[in-house]
């Protein structure tokens, strides 16, 4: 089955200490697509990054960065020096291999992040 | 601005009165999409369409229609809607295969 864990429901941090978000997934092809999506207090999702499983290099963006682990089936985000702007919750996603043309993205449950001044 | 725009925001209705949460995207994206978003279920897709006059159930398209009778517009209606319908809706699109979804900025619906 297709599926995508994010076990952390809530995290609460204080500025400037650095935070990882896990995600975790679960499918049975070898060519797949992961995302993760930022959702701020005003509703909005957001996109983040794009991750094919083919390509196992880290990425970093500024304070985000995300570390891909085919071996773990993990697709963890991270970010550095957390600001109270991050605050919102993240979604990590995969795209299902099994809905042909429908682009579906299986969801995980998000992880909200709380970072206080 | 590239950007999917949905309306309204909010929305508050009664019970069997029939409404309809209109989608638009300035993109020229062929593939549109229709989620809605519940507490502790997460993310669970309702309709999309291939292209225009191309449409197929999601995992949840019960009580829901939706046409595609243009490119850029995605309606989303609710014929006789319930309770169990009130949620956030959130439309979205891409262009190609395996690209990110670009989302509107959600409607929140409440059927009381």
């Amino acid at each position: 089955a297709q599926k995508v864990t994010q076990a952390q429901t809530e995290i609460s941090v204080v500025e400037k200490e650095d935070v990882t978000l896990d995600c975790v997934y679960e499918t049975r092809d070898t060519t797949y697509y992961l995302f993760w999506y930022k959702q701020p207090p005003s509703g909005e999702l957001v996109f983040l990054i794009r991750r094919n499983s083919f390509d196992e290099q880290n990425e970093i963006s500024g304070r985000y960065s995300w570390n891909f682990q085919k071996s773990t089936s993990s697709f963890n985000f991270t970010i550095t020096a957390s600001q109270v702007v991050d605050s919102a919750v993240y979604f990590c996603a995969l795209k299902d291999p099994l809905a042909g043309n429908n682009r579906k993205l299986i969801w995980g449950l998000g992880t909200s992040l709380a970072v206080n001044p | 601005e590239a950007q999917v725009t949905q309306n309204p925001r909010y929305l508050i209705t009664v019970t069997g009165k029939k409404l309809t949460v209109t989608c638009s995207q300035n993109m020229n994206h062929e593939y549109m999409s229709w989620y809605r978003q519940d507490p502790g279920l997460g993310l669970r897709q309702i309709y999309y369409s291939m292209n225009v006059e191309v449409t197929d159930k999601g995992d949840v398209p019960e009580g829901y229609k939706v046409s595609r009778k243009e490119k850029r517009n995605f309606p989303l209606i609710l014929e006789s809607p319930s309770p169990n319908q009130t949620s956030l809706y959130f439309c979205a699109s891409s262009d190609r295969d395996n690209s990110p979804l670009h989302f509107g900025n959600g409607t929140r619906l409440t059927v009381t």
